[in-house]
């Protein structure tokens, strides 16, 4: 089935330690995201990439750091640097179209990241 | 700077009502808005996409509607059941990214 796989499902950190979070998509889609939710507030955007080996800011990346080696993997590092880390991380990907705007999204399932 | 605005934050109906769901955002230059489905704990289902020049898009029981000019769009829910429950998010599309609402925590009663 074509779809977007985000993993672990739930993620321990420690402090001062680095974790990775994978996502995968096999929807052949140029543009993936990564987004942060936490309670009551909308999603933020951490980090984003429209094609391969080239990513871009989003609102909130301090502390987060990502690569796009190939179209289908968008993996998410959080590092220590960011200091407020536990909360659901959300991985999505789209099309873009003739404009390079991207078009409909489709999520993963999340992975729930706590520091303990 | 687009803001993403969904009024109520929570709202609890008894099973078969017809309902809608409130998203209003501050700039008209969108591309599209989307709606979405989230369960607990889960990543979100998208519900609905449309595009700025559309005006609606139904799908079963959901029904959107989009009206740039007022930056309002609403999504109708006929016939609501228990498993509706969920939190809706809307989203708008602006030059790079989505502006998302906090959503509305929908909760209905058998």
């Amino acid at each position: 089935d074509g779809g977007i796989t985000q993993s672990p499902k739930y993620l321990f950190r420690k402090e001062g330690q680095n974790v990775t979070l994978s996502c995968e998509q096999n929807l052949n889609h140029d543009a993936m995201y990564w987004y942060r939710q936490d309670p009551g507030q909308g999603l933020r955007l951490i980090y984003y990439s429209q094609i391969v080996n080239d990513f871009q800011k989003g609102d909130i990346a301090e502390g987060y750091s990502v690569s796009r080696e190939k179209k289908e993997s968008f993996p998410l590092t959080v590092t220590s640097a960011q200091k407020n880390p536990t909360a659901f991380y959300l991985c999505a990907s789209s099309t873009m179209d003739r404009a390079r705007v991207s078009t409909e999204a489709f999520f993963g399932q999340g992975t729930r990241l706590t520091v303990v | 700077k687009q803001e993403v605005t969904q009024i109520p934050a929570a709202l609890s109906v008894p099973e078969g009502e017809n309902l809608v769901l409130n998203c209003s955002f501050t700039d008209s230059a969108i591309y599209n808005l989307q709606w979405f489905r989230q369960d607990p704990g889960k990543g979100l289902t998208s519900l609905l996409l449309i595009q700025s020049s559309q005006r609606e898009q139904t799908s079963g029981r959901l029904n959107a509607s989009l009206d740039k000019s007022s930056g309002r769009s609403t999504l109708y829910i006929a016939a609501s059941q228990p498993g509706d429950s969920a939190t809706y998010l809307c989203a708008v599309k602006g030059n790079y990214q989505l502006i998302w609402g906090a959503g509305t925590k929908l909760i209905i009663k058998p």
